[in-house]
């Protein structure tokens, strides 16, 4: 069974440029996360999808990122215009959806984000 | 607002002896409590995790981990350590309620084992 994937696995741009980060969930699975490790800080929630909705963006640090989730499959993040704050590492999980859902995520490899 | 602390950055211990790795955290109400581990060019892998039971939970690859209620701590232990455990390990907390929910991760700390 594949597991999740994410791409790129490296990004570099420059500031004021757009990018586009997309998440493969493994197949199945109901529940997509988005997570942010920046500068070798804490891994960072940033947003939970169940299918094709949006169950909690609180993370969502500001209106230049925006999730999508289109017919409950892959995800796409996007960054527009990106900053140079945004650099860190973009990871996304997924898990099914039991309920209560008090299990494990399983995680991507991470995308790797620079903006110079 | 829940909260997870690794107060070390970086562990070193020799192959073959026991290894901790600390984390406290801070959660209203009952917590759902993680080990993840990191290799390096890995996505994150699950280790461990403590719902409810027992506070010695068992985990992949020889870890375990005690959770201790009075000093809200879950750290992570492995009795004999190896080189290939050499990797980034984060602990996480879950709320059980609304955004809550949602994972809570430490800073990360890294596991140096020396041959």
């Amino acid at each position: 069974e594949a597991g999740v994937t994410q791409f790129p696995s490296h990004s570099v741009i420059e500031k004021g440029q757009t990018v586009t980060l997309r998440c493969d969930p493994i197949s199945g699975h109901d529940n997509l996360y988005w997570y942010r490790r920046v500068m070798g800080k804490e891994i960072k929630f940033l947003l939970h999808f169940v299918k094709e909705s949006k169950q909690d963006e609180s993370g969502m640090p500001n209106n230049r990122f925006l999730a999508e989730r289109t017919g409950g499959t892959y995800s796409t993040l996007k960054v527009q215009p990106a900053e140079l704050e945004d650099s860190g590492v973009y990871f996304c999980a997924s898990s099914p959806w039991t309920g209560r859902n008090t299990g494990e995520l399983f995680f991507g490899e991470g995308s790797r984000l620079t903006v110079l | 607002a829940q909260s997870v602390a690794q107060p070390e950055d970086q562990v070193n211990v020799a192959e073959g002896n026991p290894l901790t790795v600390k984390c406290t955290y801070s959660v209203s109400g009952n917590p759902y409590l993680f080990w993840y581990v990191q290799y390096p060019n890995r996505g994150l892998q699950f280790l461990l995790k403590y719902i409810t039971g027992d506070n010695l939970v068992k985990g992949s690859y020889g870890f375990e981990a005690e959770f201790n209620k009075s000093q809200t701590s879950f750290h992570l232990k492995k009795p004999s350590a190896l080189v290939s455990d050499s990797a980034l390990y984060f602990c996480a907390v879950r709320g059980p309620s609304g955004s809550a929910r949602q994972l809570t991760f430490g800073s990360g700390t890294q596991l140096t084992v020396l041959p």
